[in-house]
């Protein structure tokens, strides 16, 4: 199993600014996953954060929007650039763990909102 | 590209009562894995019961069971003897094998809400 922690639990932020979002897992990972929930929606992979080489992002995310980074296997940072109150969401880190049967964890979410 | 559709968006049951709640799922894929998750208000995302596609019997996890129908694509959930707790979102979520290993497509949702 993982147990993940995020940091900020939530923020509310203005217009225009930044926000870094850190991920800690209490275990070494290969992959983390960073998701976006919109209010009363369902989840939306925003990319897949590999250690040692660029994040890949999904089709609709991009870098300069949604910077990744990933120094080490067990943590991983998303900032959410030049915000504006569409990206008000809920921001989830999780990890895949492929063992005897595949394991896909999520950490608690940070919620943001954006004014 | 997959799609998950959950056309329940809520659904009521009584506490001790059966509720099942429908997911189908649209692929050419034969490799992968299908999972029912739960977000209680909390919004802790907790995985429910995942199922392989190459295995025939059905996925269960105690009041948790699946009816996995693979040429009929679909993947319903049933909670038996419901329990307050059980109050919480359930998404229906798709993950290809192996290339997109750890990349969850998920419905849109069904809010289950048990009531004494």
């Amino acid at each position: 199993s993982a147990v993940i922690s995020q940091k900020p639990s939530r923020d509310i932020c203005q217009r225009g600014t930044s926000l870094t979002i850190q991920c800690q897992v209490d275990s070494q990972v290969t992959m983390m996953f960073w998701y976006r929930q919109q209010p009363g929606q369902s989840l939306t992979l925003i990319a897949t954060a590999n250690q040692g080489s660029e994040a890949t992002y999904e089709s609709g995310f991009v870098i300069d929007k949604f910077p990744i980074s990933r120094p080490n296997l067990t943590f991983s940072t998303l900032t959410v650039s030049n915000m504006s109150p569409e990206d008000s969401s809920i921001y989830l880190c999780s990890v895949g763990i492929e063992g005897a049967r595949i394991e896909q964890y999520f950490g608690p979410g940070t919620r943001l909102t954006v004014t | 590209a997959q799609t998950v559709t959950q056309s329940q968006p809520e659904m009521s049951v009584q506490e001790a009562e059966t509720v099942t709640l429908s997911c189908t799922y649209d692929t050419s894929e034969n490799n992968y894995y299908l999972f029912w998750y739960k977000q209680p208000p909390s919004r802790q995302m907790i995985l429910v019961i995942r199922q392989e596609a190459y295995k025939q019997q059905n996925a269960t996890e105690n009041r948790f069971s699946v009816n996995f129908q693979k040429a009929a694509k679909s993947f319903s959930l049933k909670i038996s003897d419901s329990q307050l707790g059980d109050t919480a979102m359930y998404f229906c979520a798709f993950m290809k094998r192996p290339d997109s290993w750890g990349k969850l497509q998920f419905g849109a949702g069904t809010q289950v809400v048990v009531t004494p």
